[in-house]
């Protein structure tokens, strides 16, 4: 069984839409990840979270909230979403002690 | 923010061959990883590297720590086609917590 599950993979929608992701892991890790894969740019990190309640911007956090429910659930949300926005999304998570983060399969968005 | 620039984007060399690609930055970090991305899937890691100067193997992979702590390179020797994917490294600067930077990536195809 997967470590770090996340839903949808795939998902199509039109601008403006409010759309969720979902991450969820079985791994017991405190710290939880989210980034953005596009072509040529590597992993950019949107928001990150190291407990239950601590949300922190990364790198590319405007258009994006987040919600960290439990300590294995991290959701990003596009409150409008906007073609610009399509790209490959990430789930991660790792220990507080170490600097090995596991990721997620994958979400493929496409904004229309 | 930080750069990391990864090198070459893209190889397409012949199965059997050695494989190098390298990363380079503009600022110390504390920390080099590398990772796979399998098509479809998410990064996984590959090799960790701690200190300065490491020099560190995983079956066919090897990957070096830069002395001046700026840059890390991975090799590949004996391709084969299974090592086709996106080939990533990310690095953790001083003061940036768990945060990692991530370069461009390096696609390699291998021709059977």
């Amino acid at each position: 069984d997967a470590d770090v599950t996340q839903t949808p993979r795939n998902r199509i929608t039109k601008t403006g839409k409010r759309i969720m992701l979902e991450c969820s892991q079985t791994k017991g890790h405190d710290r939880m990840y989210w980034y953005r894969q596009d072509p040529g740019l590597g992993l950019r990190l949107i928001y990150y979270s190291f407990d239950v309640k601590d949300i922190n911007k990364g790198e590319i956090s405007d258009g994006y909230s987040v919600s960290r429910q439990a300590q294995a659930k991290f959701s990003l949300s596009l409150e409008s979403a906007i073609p610009n926005q399509t790209a490959l999304y990430f789930c991660a998570t790792s220990w507080a002690e170490t600097d090995t983060q596991y990721f997620g399969p994958g979400t493929r968005l496409t904004v229309l | 923010g930080q750069q990391l620039n990864q090198s070459p984007q893209s190889m397409f060399i012949q199965e059997g061959e050695d494989v190098s690609m390298n990363c380079t930055s503009s600022s110390i970090f504390n920390t080099w990883l590398w990772y796979k991305q399998d098509p479809g899937e998410g990064p996984v890691l590959l090799i960790a590297l701690y200190k300065a100067g490491e020099l560190t193997s995983n079956g066919r992979l090897t990957a070096q720590f830069g002395i001046t702590r700026k840059d890390s390179f991975l090799n590949i020797s004996a391709s084969i086609p299974s090592d086709v994917g996106i080939y990533f490294c990310a690095g953790q600067g001083i003061n940036a917590g768990n945060m990692l930077t991530f370069g461009g990536g390096t696609r390699l195809m291998v021709k059977p």
